[in-house]
């Protein structure tokens, strides 16, 4: 089994410019979430999805969105890009809400 | 609110030697407690995790000890080798919360 895999692995992005980081899992888990991953920041919650057709915001939602495609797939959305959110974004799923995560290899964004 | 947090943000320790790495967390609620291990380029792994009603969990080479007391959680890495090096972050989750809240990392070294 695979995991999570997410997609790009590394991404620059001028000011302004969009762009969707893709996530799947192939554990049948039922709860998906973003982080972003900052120096002396610790791993912080944009959103995540509890089930298949909910989404919520986290601790750092501002500039993002997000789509639970399915089961298996959760995207996150850069509509206009800011240097603010250069960082390290990690997807990961969990079996039931609030269960022990499994994270993806992460996506490296910068954004100039 | 809640927090979890370090004592040292960074360890350094010889080949074969036991590892002690050590957090406190400041929610006398969390019921849930997780260490992760996060080599670098990749994602948190999960080491560990242990629930508020037990004080004592071991895995292959790891365990985990919870003082409820004290607020304190510690990761013990029996004959550390060098595929140990990592930073390693404790997680907690109060009884009834929606997430995992992350603490900064400790950066676990190995001296040869």
């Amino acid at each position: 089994n695979a995991g999570v895999t997410q997609t790009p692995k590394f991404q620059v992005l001028k000011t302004g410019q969009s762009m969707t980081l893709q996530c799947a899992q192939d554990m049948n888990h039922n709860s998906m979430y973003w982080y972003r991953q900052d120096p002396g920041m610790g791993l912080r919650l944009i959103y995540y999805s509890a089930s298949e057709g909910t989404t919520d915001k986290g601790e750092v939602p501002n500039g993002y969105n997000v789509s639970r495609l399915n089961k298996r797939e959760f995207s996150l959305r850069l509509e206009s890009a800011a240097p603010s959110q250069t960082s390290v974004y990690f997807c990961a799923s969990s079996e039931d809400w609030g269960g022990k995560l499994f994270f993806g290899s992460g996506t490296q964004l910068s954004v100039l | 609110g809640e927090s979890v947090g370090l004592h040292l943000p960074t360890l350094s320790v010889q080949e074969g030697d036991n590892s002690i790495i050590n957090c406190a967390y400041s929610n006398s609620a969390s019921d849930y407690f997780i260490w992760y291990k996060q080599e670098s380029g990749k994602g948190p792994q999960f080491i560990i995790d242990i629930r508020s009603n037990m004080d004592k969990r071991q895995g292959q080479r790891v365990t985990v000890l919870l003082n409820k007391t004290v607020k304190h959680l510690s990761l013990q890495i029996a004959a550390t080798q060098p595929g140990d090096s990592a930073v390693y972050f404790c997680a907690e989750k109060g009884q009834g919360a929606q997430k995992l809240v992350f603490g900064q990392g400790t950066r676990l070294t190995i001296n040869p």
